[in-house]
C-alpha cells in the first residue's frame, strides 16, 4: 500500500541547476512531511521537513514547497552541486503515532 | 550515526540457514525499527518496538522475526533466508522533536546477500 507517492525514480541535473523531486500523499491525517538524504553506504539522514500549516521551508539551497489543497510537497535543490548527488526520500507522519510512511527515493545525480 | 550501531556490515550467507542481525543504541530510545531498502521499493518497514519486549508488525514482516530484551538491542531474525531477502536493511530510533512529532535515526545498514 503506497500511500506516498516519490517521482521521478532518478534525475540528472548539471552543476548549477535546480532539481526538483515531487511526492503526492493520499492520508490528509499526515501533519509532518520529511526528506532524507542518504549519500552511498550511508543510512538516510534527515534534510529539511515541513508541517502542512506553511506552504515553504528554505534551508540553505533546499526549499520544500507544500501544496497543501493538492496533497503534494516538493524538495527544490537550487544551485545543484555534485556533492549533492544522493538518493533522496519524502516521507510522511501522523503526530501521535509511531511510523513514517516513505516514498520509494529518487537517485539524483549532479553532473560536473 | 547518533549512538546507533548494526552489526554486521556486511554477511552473505546461503538459503535456508538462519541469519540474526543486531542494533544497538546508546541513547535509550524507546522506539526502534527494522527496514529493509530496495530498489524501486524505498523503505518498508518490517518490525518496530515500542519497548523491551514490545514488538509490533510492518508492511512487509512475513519471514521475519524480532526480539528487544533490553532497551539498548533490536534484534532481526531470518528464521530460514530466502534469495528475496537479499536486500540492506537499516535500523532507526526514534525521538521526539516537538509536539507530536517524532524524528528518525538511521543506523548505517546491514548488507545481506542470500546465495
Amino acid at each position: 500500500q503506497q500511500q506516498v507517492k516519490q517521482s521521478p525514480q532518478s534525475l540528472i541535473v548539471q552543476k548549477g541547476g535546480i532539481s526538483i523531486i515531487n511526492c503526492a500523499y493520499e492520508n490528509t491525517a499526515f501533519d509532518y512531511f520529511p526528506w532524507y538524504q542518504q549519500f552511498p553506504g550511508k543510512g538516510p539522514a534527515l534534510l529539511i521537513a515541513i508541517r502542512p500549516d506553511v506552504s515553504e521551508k528554505k534551508e540553505g539551497r533546499f526549499t520544500i514547497s507544500f501544496n497543501k489543497s493538492a496533497k503534494q510537497f516538493s524538495l527544490h535543490i537550487m544551485d545543484s552541486q555534485p556533492g549533492d548527488s544522493a538518493t533522496y526520500f519524502c516521507a510522511a507522519f501522523t503526530s501521535g503515532t509511531y511510523k513514517y510512511i516513505f516514498g520509494t527515493g529518487t537517485r539524483l545525480k549532479v553532473l560536473a | 550515526d547518533a549512538g546507533i550501531t548494526q552489526s554486521p556490515r556486511h554477511k552473505v550467507t546461503e538459503t535456508g540457514t538462519p541469519v540474526t542481525l543486531r542494533c544497538h543504541q546508546t541513547e535509550n530510545h524507546r522506539y526502534m525499527y527494522w527496514y529493509r531498502q530496495d530498489p524501486g521499493h524505498g523503505l518498508r518497514l518490517i518490525h518496530y518496538s515500542y519497548g523491551v519486549k514490545d514488538t509490533d508488525k510492518g508492511e512487509v514482516s512475513d519471514g521475519y522475526s524480532v526480539s528487544r530484551s533490553k532497551t539498548e538491542d533490536f534484534l532481526l531474525t531470518l528464521e530460514s533466508a530466502t534469495s528475496s531477502q537479499t536486500s540492506v536493511y537499516f535500523c532507526a530510533i526514534s525521538e521526539s522533536i516537538g509536539t507530536g512529532v517524532r524524528g528518525y535515526t538511521f543506523g548505517s545498514g546491514t548488507r545481506l546477500t542470500v546465495v
